[in-house]
């Protein structure tokens, strides 16, 4: 148990369609990150927050867009969806922005989204 | 260029033999971690073992050890004693702070431990 819950578990999405992620970070972690892991690859890093503001982004488009709340929870919306969006979404919350460190970063379990 | 390598997309390993996990990174920072997570079929990944650029031991946690050549850019996996849970995929990761600490990702190993 890392204490990072991630809703919903699995979903089904229609092209087109959008989707909202949510995740709930470990308690009194202020920085949440997402990744996108397509079918047998490695995550891709989306974007992160810290302290409610976006503090990094990948190679993702604006479609993909994210708040982080002032509890540090944090949503994942996904406008326009594409067949390629399907893919396992983690979300991992740590307690600092700026650091690197050791075993102090926490991965949920992650939303399967299928987009059909 | 890719900046974590990992060039076995399967290893198969006996139950109670030792196994090497391999993981090459790219940088120019002096500053950077390096990771090894575990995926089960469940999704979750779960932190195993983790090595600083500045740590001069190799990092070791219970049957995991990192295999750490700082000059050669790898940081080797090595699982002792092979456990029929160990199946699963193996990923190394690297964050640095000069780019936001974002993980970077290999595309994984995956692990069957044969009884």
């Amino acid at each position: 148990e890392t204490g990072v819950t991630q809703s919903p578990t699995h979903l089904i999405k229609t092209r087109g369609q959008q989707v909202t992620l949510r995740c709930s970070s470990q308690s009194g972690h202020n920085t949440v990150s997402w990744y996108q892991q397509a079918l047998g690859q490695g995550p891709q890093f989306i974007f992160q927050y810290y302290r409610e503001e976006e503090n990094g982004r990948g190679n993702f488009p604006p479609r993909f867009s994210g708040l982080q709340f002032p509890n540090y929870s944090s949503e994942l919306n996904v406008n326009a969806l594409e067949l390629d969006d399907s893919a396992l979404y983690l979300c991992a919350s740590s307690q600092s922005g700026g650091l690197i460190s050791g075993n102090t970063i926490y991965f949920g379990e992650g939303s399967w989204l299928t987009v059909v | 260029a890719q900046k974590i390598t990992q060039t076995q997309p399967g290893m198969f390993v006996q139950e109670k033999e030792a196994v090497t996990l391999d993981c090459t990174y790219d940088t120019s920072d002096q500053s950077y971690g390096l990771f090894w997570y575990k995926q089960p079929s469940s999704g979750e990944m779960i932190f195993l073992i983790y090595q600083g650029s500045y740590d001069e031991q190799n990092a070791t946690e219970g049957r995991y050890s990192l295999n750490f050549q700082k000059a050669r850019k790898s940081a080797n996996l090595v699982i002792s004693a092979s456990q029929l849970g160990d199946s699963a995929m193996y990923f190394c990761a690297m964050r640095e702070p000069n780019t936001g600490n974002q993980f970077y990702f290999g595309t994984g190993t995956s692990l069957t431990v044969i009884p």
